[in-house]
This record gives structure tokens, sequence and C-alpha cells, in this order.
């Protein structure tokens, strides 16, 4: 089965960068996503296939790829940006969809 | 402006059944691939099920195969999931997106709980 492995958690104060990983044998096949979602709130698309970042989402937010390991980078981390954030990707044979467990950023 | 609208949550018992719509507009309905997405209460996202534009084709996780079925009217843009043999760990926030989840609804709430 494919499986996405994130940090639970990362802490960054204003104005660092805050990187969060997620892991997976796929991700060298497959687009990786990421989602961020704040509390009540349905998930929103930050990254897709990779490192394209939809109209709307700010320039702080960027993706990169590196084997079986994807990155969503925050730039200039803000009181704003304290979220649970979410990896996304097809299995292998693109029949499956999978999240990863999540990362909570905490802006300290 | 692209919207998805869930409607049909609530509280069911344990074994009993509901039924999902997700009423789309502000697209071209039949060009996307339609998903379900949960989440448990505290817990992350779950992907559940996604059927193709013709509704041909579907996909399950495998913790409902049997029990839920994904489908779609594209004449009235909408996605379905009709939900069988409920249980317990089936409760959560029950979201549809977009293709590859691009555009997401508000979600609907089902509680399996007697």
């Amino acid at each position: 089965s494919h499986e996405l492995t994130q940090p639970p958690s990362v802490s960054v104060s204003p104005g660092q960068t805050a990187r969060i990983t997620c892991s997976g044998d796929a991700l060298p096949k497959q687009y990786a996503y990421w989602y961020q979602q704040k509390p009540g709130q349905a998930p929103v698309l930050l990254i897709y296939e990779h490192t394209k970042r939809p109209s709307g989402i700010p320039e702080r937010f960027s993706g990169s790829s590196s084997g079986t390991t994807v990155t969503l980078t925050i730039s200039g981390v803000q009181a704003e940006d304290e979220a649970d954030y979410y990896c996304q990707s097809a299995d292998s044979s693109v029949t499956y969809r999978v999240f990863g467990g999540g990362t909570k950023l905490t802006v300290l | 402006e692209v919207q998805l609208v869930e409607s049909g949550g609530g509280l069911v018992q344990p074994g009993g059944s509901l039924s999902l719509s997700c009423a789309a507009s502000g697209l071209s309905f039949n060009n996307y691939w339609m998903t379900w997405v949960r989440q448990a209460p505290g817990k992350g996202l779950e992907w559940v099920a996604n059927i193709n534009r013709e509704g041909r084709v579907k996909h399950y996780i495998d913790s409902v195969k049997g029990r839920f079925t994904i489908s779609r009217d594209n004449a009235k843009n909408s996605l379905y999931l009709q939900m069988n043999s409920l249980r317990a760990e089936d409760t959560g926030v029950y979201y549809c997106a977009r293709g590859d989840m691009d555009v997401w609804g508000k979600g609907t709430t089902v509680t399996v709980s007697s």
C-alpha cells in the first residue's frame, strides 16, 4: 500500500522559514499536492504537481521534490500560517489517492 | 466562481444508511473527475472514493468497498455518495472535491452512533 509520512509538528518563529517534508515510495513517479487546513475550515490547495502554485496563493509558499521526498517551504512565516498541512499523492497505479498524516505548524 | 455544496449529513445508527449529495456550480462538471474525502473528529484527511467524468470508473478506499457507492449525474451537476452498513468509524466531515482536489466544498457532517 502507498503511504505518505509527514512529521507531526513543526514550530517556527515569525519571519523564519518553515519546511515540511513528506516521504513516500511512489513520489518519484506521482505528483504531490499540498493543502492548508485551518480549524473548522475545508482544506485549501497550496501546491500542485510538486511545485506549481494556484492563483491567489502567496509566493512565500513553494514546493520542491527530491527522490522519495517532497517539501513544502513557507518563507517569512506569518502568524496566519499557523494551520495543519497535508501532502497528497496517488499510488503508483493511479488508482488510490493518499494523504499524509498531517503536520501542525505552530508559529511561536 | 466554482462552488461545491455538500448536503445529506446527519445522525444515523450503526448499520444504517445515508446518502450524501454535492451540488456543483461555476464549472463544466462533466469535464472533471470528482472525489469524496472525509475527516474523523480530530484526525487527518482520508481519501474515500473518486469517479471519472462519465461515471464509469470508480475507485474506493478498502475500508468502504462494498458499503459505499459513488455516483454522479452530469445533467444535474451533482455528485453522490450512498453509504450503507455504516460504522462508528465512518463518523466525520465528508467533503467533495474537484478533480485532483483543487477545489473543495465546506463539508457535511456524518455521525454514526446509537
